[in-house]
């Protein structure tokens, strides 16, 4: 089964750009079967999706975030990325890295641990 | 702006049953909405229970199961065990790429 595991400082000023890495156990990057998903959650909050992306490259972020936040992905090195420009205390939280199936993507097949990110000077 | 609506929380006997539900404040919410629920306890990642309405993901106990209930989506959960005492989400796709999580409901077992 895949593994995968969230990377990335734990500690943002505000303002800055938060910058977390999702690291795949398995090539099943360099196959089109999945979408790439990042999912948040403030501390005793609900989960918030952020966006996904795709081996072709498409894109989708969730309108609330979508002029903050960057997906992208590099399959050699079976990675994918977010970014969040611009964090405020509101960005605080942990950050999920997750796979979904292409066809049917609220097929979560496997999550990553999550990464709590604190925004703070 | 349309938001998915749970009940914040809910409780069980241990071994009874409960219908977890999730709706739209706009609109009827269907099978084309491709709902999909999740279980969270504290400090550990969601886990995925059900997709695509009814599909139960795998190794999820039959005791689980979802459907549409009117125009809503809801999760059941039969034969409630002392561990089934978590938060519950929905995600529900709106369109355009667009989803969206529920609030979650907090399940207790007593």
């Amino acid at each position: 089964q895949v593994q995968m595991q969230e990377s990335g400082p734990g500690l943002v000023r505000p303002l800055e750009t938060l910058s977390l890495t999702c690291i795949v156990s398995d090539g099943s990057m360099s196959v089109p079967d999945y979408y790439w998903t990042w999912i948040r959650q403030s501390p005793g909050k609900g989960l918030e999706y952020i966006g996904k992306i795709h081996s072709s490259g498409s894109r989708y972020y969730s309108p609330s975030l979508k002029s903050r936040v960057s997906i992208s992905m590099d399959r050699s090195r079976r990675q994918f990325y977010l970014t969040v420009s611009s964090v405020t205390a509101a960005d605080t939280g942990f950050y999920y890295c997750a796979r979904s199936d292409y066809k049917l993507d609220n097929w979560f097949h496997s999550w990553g641990q999550g990464i709590l990110v604190t925004v703070s000077s | 702006q349309t938001v998915v609506t749970q009940e914040p929380s809910f409780s069980v006997s241990p071994g009874g049953t409960v219908t977890l539900t999730c709706g739209l404040t706009s609109g009827s919410l269907s099978r084309g909405n491709y709902p999909s629920w999740f279980q969270q306890t504290p400090g550990q990642p969601p886990r995925s229970l059900i997709h695509t309405t009814d599909m139960r993901c795998t190794g999820v106990p039959d005791r689980f199961s979802g459907s549409i209930l009117g125009n809503k989506a809801a999760l059941t959960i039969a034969g409630a065990q002392a561990d089934d005492e978590s938060d519950y989400y929905c995600l529900i796709y709106l369109g355009m790429g667009v989803a969206v999580f529920g609030g979650g409901t907090k399940l207790t077992v007593l």
